[in-house]
């Protein structure tokens, strides 16, 4: 059963640098498919901030790119999220998510329960 | 980017009815169309890929049809477990991106 779980500071300041990763049991991210960050603000809907292949290469939402990294540590079969210059309006719920296949675009067959990040001082 | 819309917002029905969302694309996407149900305080769950494709283990009382431009999903019977908000979300183009969402609850 593949099981994702995200895990990182639930408070963040702004200015400040979201972090977050994203631990994968199940399967071996090593043998391939995408792996995407989505957010959703309180109450609204669904963002893809960007995903990354198995090997490295990444995409990211043109809305986000210049704030966003994400990287993938095949040894610790897990992948992570860094956002920096965060304001209140990046506080959500972040999920991380499978994205089987070989294209980056698709459906995300598996998620992670998802973990609010607030943006405040 | 390619907009997405649903109707309704939200919607009210009886046990067993026959529920209809709607989603639109802002140009033809295909059958790249994907349908997730999202129970309250949950992450979303797959329930259609590629239009009309059911997901493994998903009642088949939950379907789609569609392509272009305009896409529906059936609910063919309501049940009390299907309470939740549902979007689209298409992925022919970067950055994928979804609905607003319907919520749907028990009349």
């Amino acid at each position: 059963q593949v099981q994702l779980q995200e895990s990182g500071p639930g408070l963040v300041k702004p200015s400040e640098t979201l972090s977050l990763t994203c631990a994968v049991s199940g399967y071996s991210i090593s043998s391939g498919y995408y792996w995407g960050w989505i957010r959703q603000p309180p109450g609204k809907g669904l963002e893809w901030i960007g995903s990354i292949y198995h090997s490295g290469s990444t995409y990211y939402n043109p809305s986000l790119k210049s704030r966003v990294t994400i990287s993938v540590d095949t040894s610790k079969n897990q992948f992570s999220l860094k956002l920096s210059s965060v304001t209140a309006a990046d506080t959500a719920v972040y999920y991380c998510a499978r994205r089987p296949g070989i294209a980056v675009a698709g459906y995300f067959d598996y998620w992670g329960q998802g973990t609010l990040v607030t943006v405040s001082s | 980017d390619i907009q997405m819309t649903q109707s309704p917002s939200s919607l009210s029905a009886s046990v067993g009815d026959r529920v209809t969302i709607t989603c639109q694309a802002s140009q033809d996407i295909s059958n790249y169309l994907n349908w997730y149900q999202q129970k309250p305080g949950k992450a979303p769950k797959l329930l259609i890929y590629d239009a009309s494709n059911l997901e493994t283990g998903v009642p088949s009382r939950f379907s789609g049809s569609g392509s272009g431009t305009d896409f529906t999903f059936t609910i063919s019977s309501l049940q009390p477990e299907d309470i939740a908000t549902y979007y689209c979300q298409q992925y022919d183009n970067l950055p994928p991106s979804f609905g607003p969402g319907t919520k749907v609850d028990i009349k």
